[in-house]
């Protein structure tokens, strides 16, 4: 069984300002890795993902993520971020097959102040 | 990326009547779709996977009879809320699976029921 933990359910920061968001987890096979982010009454749109190759995986919007094995950790990060990024994000893996049934985390609200 | 659609976006009904939302795959063939419920401020509740051209396979405790998934071509899926009552008010989000990849979102479908 697979399952993920998003340390953070808030994080506020100011605009300008990096800033991470935690995600770890936990599986007895190779995993593929996701995060997604959640604007108000919309569906998921994917900002980046983590198949093999390079553990450092750039996404859309600025956002990256490193895949790190030996931590089972796959943290988002952003240099600087702006009142736009304000929204839900939630990290995702799923361990390959033909079904790709993800498994989430509860998700992490970020909120971006002028 | 994959784009997938949704319809309607919004929905008001009576209680007692039967709803169909609609899930399409717009520039891909999505042999395996999901559908997925979520409550506010809460993760994604996985409620079934559809494949194309057999039964769906519902997580426990989600009613079979109660929602209806039809995936009767590689682009399109219907979930049909039947006799919907107050308590199945929510945000109904579907997804389909790009091989190799991951899923990618529909926009979300909210259902309010009287």
């Amino acid at each position: 069984a697979q399952s993920v933990t998003q340390l953070d359910s808030q994080v506020p920061v100011f605009e300008e300002a990096p800033v991470e968001l935690r995600c770890n987890y936990s599986s007895s096979v190779s995993v593929y890795l996701f995060w997604y982010v959640q604007y108000p009454n919309q569906g998921l749109q994917l900002l980046l993902k983590y198949l093999s190759g390079s553990t450092l995986v750039k996404g859309i919007n600025g956002f990256e993520a490193e895949f790190n094995k030996s931590q089972t950790s796959f943290h988002l990060r952003k240099p600087s971020v702006h009142i736009s990024d304000t929204a839900e994000y939630f990290c995702a893996v799923h361990s390959g097959g033909s079904n790709y049934k993800l498994t989430f985390g509860k998700g992490t609200l970020l909120t971006v102040n002028p | 990326g994959a784009v997938v659609s949704q319809h309607p976006s919004w929905v008001i009904c009576k209680s007692g009547t039967s709803v169909k939302i609609e899930c399409r795959s717009l520039d891909f063939q999505a042999t395996t779709m999901f559908w997925y419920r979520q409550f506010p401020k809460q993760s994604l509740m996985l409620m079934a996977t559809s494949n194309e051209g057999s039964k769906a396979t519902y997580e426990q405790g989600v009613e079979k009879d109660k929602f209806l998934i039809n995936h009767a071509s590689l682009t399109l899926s219907t979930l049909t809320v039947t006799s919907a009552h107050p308590e199945d008010s929510s945000f109904y989000i579907c997804s389909a699976g790009v091989p190799g990849e991951t899923q990618y979102f529909g926009p979300g479908t909210r259902l309010l029921v009287l």
